[in-house]
């Protein structure tokens, strides 16, 4: 099975600020990788799909890259609605997997 | 315009067993394989089970193998996830996804738009 690490766990950023989260697969997943943000209370929303595609209707604040076992996520010009938890998941093969998580307060 | 929506969480005790709905709207479910996703109180998201359009095809994370069957009914827009021998570690919010598109390329990446259902094994 492919586990997938996130770093860092907890991240405190200021509205305006530009912020990156890493994600490292345990094995060669090429792109496919996807991005979660959930607010709490609230379900998951796909941001980013294989590696560096946005969803639709995500801002372009959000932008993501990497392939292989590296990869990540940056948003710039935090807004107040980008302060959750983010998680990448690896859709390489079953079964699927998240990262742990990472908390971005302000 | 997507919609999900589950249903059939409550409280069970441990080895009992319930059977959750997904009812999806919106687009052609029968051409779009579905997940099951849940998340535990305080925890991180754990993939459960998938199920192909036409149900040929149906895999399961280990912590539910064996336990948990994912169903379809594509005449009535509805996914089943039936869940046996539950324990207390099932505990958790349960999510309902459908693959981001047809094509095989995007069967793995899921596209949640449910509230999800919460399920909660204690005794």
């Amino acid at each position: 099975d492919i586990q997938m690490t996130q770093s860092p766990s907890f991240v405190s950023a200021s509205v305006g600020d530009r912020v990156t989260i890493t994600c490292q697969a345990s094995q060669d997943i090429g792109t496919s990788l996807a991005w979660f943000q959930q607010q709490p209370g609230k379900a998951p929303k796909l941001l980013i799909y294989a590696a560096s595609a946005l969803q639709s209707g995500v801002p372009s604040r959000f932008s993501a890259s990497g392939s292989g076992t590296d990869f990540t996520l940056t948003i710039r010009s935090l807004q107040p609605d980008d302060f959750a938890f983010y998680y990448c998941q690896q859709a390489n093969s079953l079964p699927l997997s998240f990262g742990q998580g990472t908390r971005l307060e302000i | 315009q997507v919609q999900i929506v589950e249903s059939g969480g409550g409280v069970v005790r441990p080895g009992g067993s319930l059977s959750l709905s997904c009812v999806a709207t919106g687009f052609n479910f029968g051409f779009f394989g579905m997940h099951w996703v849940r998340q535990a109180p305080g925890k991180e998201l754990e993939w459960v089970t998938f199920i192909r359009d036409d149900g040929g095809e149906r895999k399961y994370g280990g912590s539910v193998k064996g336990r948990f069957t994912v169903s379809r009914d594509n005449y009535q827009n509805t996914v089943y996830l039936q869940m046996n021998s539950l324990r207390t570690e099932d505990t958790a919010v349960y999510y309902c996804a459908k693959s981001l598109a047809r094509d095989n390329y995007y069967l793995y990446y899921m596209d949640v738009r449910g509230k999800g259902t919460t399920v909660t094994v204690s005794s």
